[in-house]
């Protein structure tokens, strides 16, 4: 089945500064990639995703990348704030969303002030 | 959109006993349903999945005889926890999958917000 690493597990970062975050799969008939941010005994949330059709992917201050041919997809937080604290778990799924998701092991952020 | 429910959102009981869990999508209808669970500081793993009006299909090394899960309704599914122990405390996230009728729906997973069981 698929395996999803994900390094680091924690970052800290000063704020204003960036966050990269990196995962890696094995299944290579994966071709969906969302990334989740989770909050404290809270649900995660999607906060963006890429296809395998796609090599980037942007949204305001996150960015999203992926190399298919080595099989790793990143995630780039810019203007880091306060509130980008939290947990953020890569995963990845064949044929998207609806489907059963492989999560990584989760990367806890802390934007320090 | 796009609202799924957990109930209860904690349950402590006693060990040996059993617990059920209840994962409701609001306002759409779920042919599919997932249920993880989530160890302190830990990934979600996936325990299952559930689609309507259909036996469940489980992960490898999730023991179907004590996770029990019935999706009777396109708005619910229910886990039960038998005969609980304590490594079985845990968070139990469930989520949802839309009908192909809805490409948004459909092409995404909605996250429930999780209960909380601890086992004494």
């Amino acid at each position: 089945g698929e395996n999803v690493e994900q390094h680091p597990s924690t970052l800290s970062v000063q704020e204003g500064d960036s966050a990269v975050i990196k995962c890696t799969y094995s299944d290579s008939a994966s071709n969906y990639f969302p990334w989740y941010k989770q909050e404290l005994g809270k649900r995660p949330q999607l906060i963006i995703d890429i296809r395998s059709n796609v090599g980037e992917k942007k949204d305001q201050r996150i960015a999203v990348t992926l190399n298919k041919t080595a099989k790793h997809f990143s995630l780039h937080i810019t203007e880091t704030q306060p509130e980008d604290s939290a947990v953020y778990f890569c995963a990845a799924s064949i044929g998207g969303g609806g489907n059963k998701l492989t999560f990584g092991t989760g990367t806890q952020l802390k934007v320090e002030l | 959109g796009a609202v799924v429910s957990q109930h209860p959102s904690w349950v402590i009981c006693k060990s040996g006993t059993s617990v059920k869990i209840e994962c409701r999508s609001l306002d759409f209808q779920a042919t599919t349903m997932f249920w993880y669970r989530q160890f302190p500081k830990q990934s979600l793993m996936l325990m299952a999945t559930s689609n309507e009006g259909s036996k469940a299909t489980y992960e490898q090394g999730v023991e179907k005889d004590k996770f029990l899960i019935n999706h009777a309704s396109l708005t619910l599914s229910t886990l039960t926890v038998t005969s609980a122990h304590p490594e079985d405390s845990s968070f139990y996230i469930c989520s949802a999958r839309g009908t192909t009728g809805s490409a948004t729906y459909y092409n995404e997973q909605f996250f429930g917000p999780g209960t909380r069981l601890t086992v004494l």
